[in-house]
């Protein structure tokens, strides 16, 4: 399996615009995780789901993020409208139980927003 | 809230000696506890993972501890190359929840 894909590697965009970053988990994972990661944060989790269904969305910021999950190959997130603070690296990781939860993680978007 | 709490953000240390990195968290025990691996550009791996009944767990030249009274897991490299550096977080996982709350990560630097 080629692991987890993100697209795309790098955006930069202006303030005000839409924003969407795609994940394509490993086959046969039931889990996918969408992370933040700042200096100033660390790694955060934003929201995950669990076959296809978001579990918890806790983490989301506000109003302006979103994110689904069509099918068990693919999901999206989308920041609408896009704000300067919004720029950090998006993970996207995925895994096979929650119990021991070992996650895989995608090579990551980094996104500026200016 | 669960926190976690890596003792410091950059460790240095030269090439063949022992790197301790400190993983500290408050509250509850987690069922289990991860590092991982991140390098620069990359997305973390998953090099461990050590259940709350477990005090030591090995793989080559890792070695992590668990002491659940302490609230505190020790990730160890022994022998140490320049190729281990890097930035190494740990994570906690709630049970049955499905979270994994990270820490900020301690980055270590070999030097040969």
């Amino acid at each position: 399996d080629a692991g987890v894909i993100q697209s795309p590697r790098h955006e930069v965009t202006e303030m005000g615009q839409e924003v969407t970053l795609r994940c394509k988990p490993i086959s046969g994972h039931d889990y996918l995780f969408w992370y933040r990661q700042t200096m100033m944060r660390g790694l955060e989790l934003l929201i995950y789901f669990n076959n296809n269904v978001p579990i918890d969305d806790s983490g989301m910021p506000e109003d302006r993020f979103s994110a689904k999950m069509p099918n068990a190959s693919f999901s999206t997130l989308k920041i609408q409208p896009s704000e300067p603070r919004d720029s950090a690296v998006y993970f996207c990781a995925s895994s096979l139980t929650v119990a021991k939860n070992i996650q895989y993680f995608g090579a990551g978007t980094r996104l500026s927003v200016l | 809230s669960q926190k976690i709490e890596q003792n410091s953000e950059a460790l240095n240390i030269q090439e063949g000696k022992t790197a301790t990195l400190t993983c500290n968290y408050t509250n509850y025990s987690p069922a289990y506890l991860q590092w991982y691996r991140q390098d620069p550009g990359r997305g973390p791996v998953f090099l461990l993972l050590i259940r709350e009944n477990e005090k030591e767990k090995r793989k080559e030249r890792l070695k992590v501890t668990f002491d659940t009274t302490l609230k505190q897991s020790l990730f160890h490299i022994t022998a140490s190359q320049p190729a281990d550096s890097a930035t190494y977080l740990c994570a906690l996982v709630r049970g049955s929840q499905g979270n994994l709350i990270f820490g900020k990560g301690t980055k270590l630097s070999v030097k040969p």
